[in-house]
């Protein structure tokens, strides 16, 4: 299958900083990637949906200015976490749909946030 | 789109089949039923999906019941390696495309 890459793995960082997490498509063209956020021994929750040289479409109850997400190319999202507190510590995932009719999504390995 | 429910855990013995239920009975008529499974600490991972016929891959056999309310994920020969929380998910194809996770059943395979 695809591959979908997001760096960094793990980040800790101080409370009030922003924190950057990159995901990338490396081998097909992803017009749609989207955002997830998983708390310990709970379920994916769907953060946004990233359309390429669109604004994001945010699910509700996520704050837009908190939870800053662009989607320059057909293989590059970037979800910024601005001014990250502990309660934003979790997993974060992206996804990435290929472009064209199949419905099939790819997951990216995640990326563990830790704040202090 | 449609909610699906699993139970919470299953175990299963390494080289049996593990048949992992999800019942979906309030799927339309354009709504495909999909599988993921999450190994711990990592990105969930596509398994299958089909729309009403049975389904194989290399990994795995969906089975949907003709009334479509309800499928089977079967897991032919069990490996300690399929230890994983999956999820079955139901949603139309086209559109916006966003899956919605559920719980998802913590499959665990014994030695």
């Amino acid at each position: 299958g695809a591959v979908v890459s997001q760096h960094p793995s793990r980040v800790i960082c101080k409370s009030g900083t922003s924190v950057k997490i990159e995901c990338r498509s490396l081998d097909f063209q992803a017009t749609t990637m989207f955002w997830y956020r998983q708390f310990p021994k709970q379920s994916l929750m769907l953060m946004a949906t990233s359309n390429e040289g669109s604004k994001a479409t945010y699910e509700q109850g996520v704050e837009k200015d908190k939870f800053l997400i662009n989607h320059a190319s057909l293989t590059l999202s970037t979800l910024t976490v601005t001014s990250a507190h502990p309660e934003d510590s979790s997993f974060y995932i992206c996804s990435a749909r290929v472009s064209g009719s199949s419905p099939e999504q790819f997951f990216g390995p995640g990326t563990r946030l830790t704040v202090l | 789109d449609a909610k699906t429910t699993q139970p919470p855990s299953m175990d299963c013995a390494e080289g049996r089949a593990a048949n992992l239920p999800c019942n979906h009975s309030t799927i339309s008529g354009n709504e495909y039923v999909y599988w993921y499974r999450q190994i711990h600490s990592q990105g969930p991972q596509y398994i299958i999906h089909g729309l009403k016929n049975n389904e194989t891959n290399e990994m795995a056999s969906l089975i949907i019941t003709e009334d479509r309310k309800s499928s089977t994920l079967i897991l032919p020969h069990a490996t300690l390696r399929d230890t994983a929380v999956y999820y079955c998910i139901v949603r139309v194809a086209g559109g916006a495309q966003k899956l919605v996770f559920g719980q998802g059943t913590r499959l665990t395979i014994n030695p």
